[in-house]
């Protein structure tokens, strides 16, 4: 099945800077890939996501980018500020047989945005 | 996702106990999924359905069973077979089994 390796597990960063989370995964079938954010004790709710047939993809402050080939995916955050501390959580769609449709996530990164 | 709703939000289970979660969903989605998540980890899947009478066993499914007799209800038995239930329990749905999931407000299970 598919594994999906996220990191760091905590990232601290000022108001302003900029924020990288990572996410490897092991499926090469693999071909939908969203980001959630959860704030404590809330439901995630989903930030930005891809598919395999785009390389990058932006919505305002925050963009995804993919390489297909090296099989990772990362969510960069600019300009941050206060309100984007959260946990977030990466995650693979698994295609492969009866697992179609199966969500796999990474262990979460604690983001910390200093005012 | 605010089109999905679990009840109750806090949970409290005796030992022994039988308890079921319920989730429910009026944004006609074919799928639906129950996740279970502890303390600073991740979402681990306990069952998935892709369609109403059927349904599939997520990683950790020991300890707990789902019915899918409706399009807009999947509850969750969390039983007595579970040794460490103590958790927060999330719902989600998609409109397929390959888009997007969106989850509900989720449940916290405390044994007592």
């Amino acid at each position: 099945g598919e594994n999906v390796e996220q990191h760091p597990s905590t990232l601290s960063v000022q108001e302003g800077d900029s924020a990288v989370i990572k996410c490897t995964y092991s499926d090469s079938a693999s071909n939908y890939f969203p980001w959630y954010k959860q704030e404590l004790g809330k439901r995630p709710q989903l930030i930005i996501d891809i598919r395999s047939n785009v390389g990058e993809k932006k919505d305002q402050r925050i963009a995804v980018t993919l390489n297909k080939t090296a099989k990772h995916f990362s969510l960069h955050i600019t300009e941050t500020q206060p309100e984007d501390s959260a946990v977030y959580f990466c995650a693979a769609h698994e295609e492969g047989g009866t697992s179609y449709g199966k969500l796999t996530f990474g262990q979460g990164t604690i983001l910390t945005v200093h005012p | 996702d605010g089109g999905i709703t679990q009840s109750p939000k806090y949970l409290f289970r005796k030992e022994g106990q039988n308890v079921t979660l319920s989730c429910e969903q009026n944004l006609n989605h074919d799928a639906m999924y129950w996740y279970r998540q502890d303390p600073g980890q991740g979402l681990r899947l306990i069952y998935y359905s892709q369609i109403v009478n059927d349904f599939q066993k997520g990683d950790i499914a020991e300890g707990y069973s789902v019915s899918r007799e409706k399009k807009e209800s999947f509850p969750l038995t969390v039983t007595s077979a579970q040794k460490n239930p103590t958790a927060f329990y999330l719902c989600a749905s998609s409109i397929y089994r390959a888009d997007t999931q969106y989850f509900g407000p989720g449940t916290r299970l405390t044994v007592l």
